[in-house]
């Protein structure tokens, strides 16, 4: 079955330090991926989004993201972190195998120390 | 303007009532979503509905009642509500496209508290 797996709940970070976070995903077919921002009280702001081509891709924020067919991840990266950048990051895969459905991991919660 | 608006922003109400959820998009998008974010941040799809047919229904109670009138609105009403309804709903547009280039278009959530 298709899945998205985050295995980081929580991280913290000090400001300025750079920042990974972990996206694996089960899925036979090509996966188109995406990141996702939570601020909290806030929807979900569409920081970047593999479909093909170059498998590093760019975001906003200064984030970018780095496709690996071979470790089926998709992790998400910055160099320097803000503390604006506290928030829960959600990453999903698009299946379009029968109905295009899409599917989250449980997100990984940053925290940004000043 | 708002892409995609969902209202209200806060729900509360008391076990056994009957509510209704709104959403609207403006982006032309063909399909729309409802997705629950429980307490753990989890979000998980509950019904998907392309130009107001019906194709993704995922194990949600018959409770649960999607309504498209067109396929700008996806409204969301719910029966008999219990104690576990309580979560953030989100409704998301997409409009699909055969190279994945389709990201989801969140509103911004209504918060569902049952008492």
């Amino acid at each position: 079955a298709q899945s998205v797996t985050q295995p980081d709940i929580h991280i913290t970070v000090s400001e300025g330090a750079s920042l990974e976070l972990r996206c694996n995903y089960s899925y036979g077919a090509t996966p188109y991926l995406f990141w996702y921002v939570q601020s909290p009280g806030q929807g979900l702001q569409l920081l970047l989004k593999y479909f093909s081509g170059d498998t590093l891709v760019q975001g906003i924020k200064g984030f970018e993201a780095e496709f690996k067919r071979s470790q089926s991840s998709f992790n998400l990266r910055k160099p320097s972190v803000h503390w604006s950048d506290a928030a829960e990051y959600l990453c999903a895969v698009l299946t379009t195998s029968g109905t295009y459905k899409y599917i989250f991991g449980t997100g990984t919660r940053l925290k940004v120390l000043a | 303007d708002t892409a995609v608006s969902q209202t209200p922003k806060y729900l509360v109400t008391q076990m056994g009532n009957d509510k209704s959820i709104k959403c609207e998009q403006n982006l032309g998008h063909d399909t729309m979503y409802w997705y629950k974010q429980d307490s753990k941040k989890f979000l998980k799809i509950m019904f998907s509905y392309n130009n107001k047919e019906l194709i993704i229904n995922e194990t949600v109670p018959n409770r649960f009642s999607p309504k498209s009138p067109d396929k700008a609105h996806l409204n969301l009403h719910i029966n008999s509500l219990e104690l576990g309804d309580s979560a953030v709903y989100f409704c998301a547009s997409s409009q699909i496209y055969r190279d994945g280039n389709s990201p989801l278009h969140f509103g911004n959530g209504t918060r569902l508290t049952v008492t």
